[in-house]
């Protein structure tokens, strides 16, 4: 598509449920990143992936985050046990990837708002 | 660990006014380092970026930043800010030039310009 869509753009759970959280990258970007953005807080660091693969996964929080990428497209991140502290809204970025002056410039999407009562 | 600094957090200016928004990270080594800026209900756009070469960079709507390698900073800059320029700014550094990467961001500084 034309730009990085992500669904849902809002999603309220209760505490304890887990989320799926989808991002589909623009066409041709091998290069996926996830961010979370809380107020006041700037942005985030959760993971990246180029195609399939995840080089640094070091800014999921902890055990309850995972993601994954399939067919080097299409991305979800999975919040189990969802806590209060994870409300957020979760960013997804695509760039072109590989090496280069276009691999590390990334086009956001809108975001998914994530509220957890 | 690798920090991007914002010094401001907020910053309000009537509409002519010169801007100036800081930018410092903590990093020896080769850099890119990017603007992005959100207007209000938007999503994150990229202002301007910097790889290498000239050190004054230009981007879109009047924006230019200066990569001042000795000092770490980026700070951005525009001559007359606009009503419409009011949103909020997040400096970003990616560590180790071009290959594939994080981006390392700052908190963001909210610009709010009065007509």
């Amino acid at each position: 598509g034309a730009g990085v869509s992500q669904s849902p753009s809002n999603k309220v759970t209760e505490k304890g449920k887990d989320v799926e959280l989808r991002c589909d990258p623009i066409s041709g970007h091998t290069a996926l990143y996830w961010y979370r953005q809380s107020l006041g807080q700037g942005l985030e660091f959760l993971i990246y992936f180029q195609g399939n693969s995840a080089p640094d996964k070091s800014g999921l929080p902890s055990d309850r985050f995972s993601a994954e990428r399939t067919g080097g497209s299409v991305s979800t991140l999975t919040i189990q046990r969802t806590q209060q502290e994870d409300s957020a809204v979760y960013l997804c970025a695509s760039s072109l990837g590989g090496r280069g002056s276009g691999a590390n410039v990334l086009t956001f999407g809108a975001g998914s708002r994530l509220t957890v009562l | 660990a690798q920090s991007v600094s914002q010094h401001n957090h907020h910053v309000i200016l009537s509409e002519a006014a010169s801007l100036e928004l800081g930018c410092n990270y903590s990093y020896g080594g080769t850099v890119n380092l990017f603007w992005y800026v959100q207007y209000p209900g938007q999503h994150l756009q990229l202002l301007l970026k910097y790889f290498s070469g000239d050190p004054l960079v230009k981007g879109i709507k009047g924006f230019e930043a200066e990569f001042i390698k000795s000092k770490f900073s980026f700070n951005l800059r525009k001559p007359s800010v606009q009503w419409s320029d009011t949103a909020e700014y997040f400096c970003a550094v990616k560590l180790g030039g071009s290959t594939l990467g994080r981006l390392y961001f700052g908190r963001g500084t909210q610009l709010t310009v009065w007509p």
